[in-house]
């Protein structure tokens, strides 16, 4: 069964403070790592698909990342307007192809 | 401009009153799904069509039902609603089921 974890569950930065969020994966046969952007009572926002280790991807202050077991969201001087929850999916190559989503990070920029 | 259309945007309906969610698109898309989304929890698919194509997923209530009379639209039916089924009903979209979903704004449907 596919998995997703991702850390830390809530994350408050200052305006301008860079970090990265984590997601860990277990999938048999990745064929897609994805990640979305979520506002409150909105839903997701497609941000970037990667799909094999090495990749990135970038958005303005945003940048993906990919390894065999963890994809990482760089975010570089964030601004309040980045504040939302941020929810990785994998999609395996074998079974219905369904995406599975992590739980997500509550990212909270204060200006 | 909107691709990924859900009405209405709030809901509330009474212990056991049937409802009705829509989703339509204009983006073509072969594929269409319905994920329900508790507070802080992952999306969580129920099923999803490829063109005509029902797909039911092993876990998903017998009280939820779905219809897509034509590529556009997809409706979500829950027949007799319980107060555990308060949660937003997303609706998304794909061209193929290896590619990218794109989701629409969502319905928040309260069970009282």
């Amino acid at each position: 069964e596919d998995q997703v974890t991702q850390s830390p569950e809530a994350l408050r930065l200052q305006e301008g403070e860079s970090s990265s969020l984590n997601c860990s994966y277990t999938v048999s046969g990745l064929r897609g790592l994805f990640w979305y952007r979520q506002d409150p009572g909105k839903g997701p926002e497609f941000l970037f698909t990667l799909y094999s280790a090495g990749e990135e991807k970038e958005k303005e202050r945003l940048k993906a990342t990919l390894t065999k077991k963890e994809s990482f969201l760089h975010i570089t001087a964030p601004k309040p307007e980045d504040s939302a929850t941020y929810l990785c999916a994998v999609q395996g190559n074998f079974g219905n192809e369904k995406l599975t989503f992590g739980t997500g990070t509550r990212l909270t920029i204060i200006p | 401009d909107a691709m990924v259309i859900q009405n209405p945007r709030y809901q509330v309906t009474q212990f056991g009153k049937p409802v009705t969610l829509s989703c339509s698109q204009t983006l073509n898309h072969n594929v269409m799904y319905w994920y329900q989304q508790k507070s802080s929890q992952a999306p969580k698919l129920l099923f999803h069509y490829y063109d005509k194509d029902f797909n039911n997923e092993a876990d998903t209530p017998d009280n939820f039902q779905s219809r897509r009379p034509n590529t556009s639209f997809c409706f979500l039916d829950i027949r007799s609603p319980g107060l555990g089924d308060t949660a937003m009903y997303l609706c998304a979209t794909s061209r193929d089921s290896s590619e990218t979903q794109y989701f629409g704004p969502g319905t928040r449907l309260l069970v009282l």
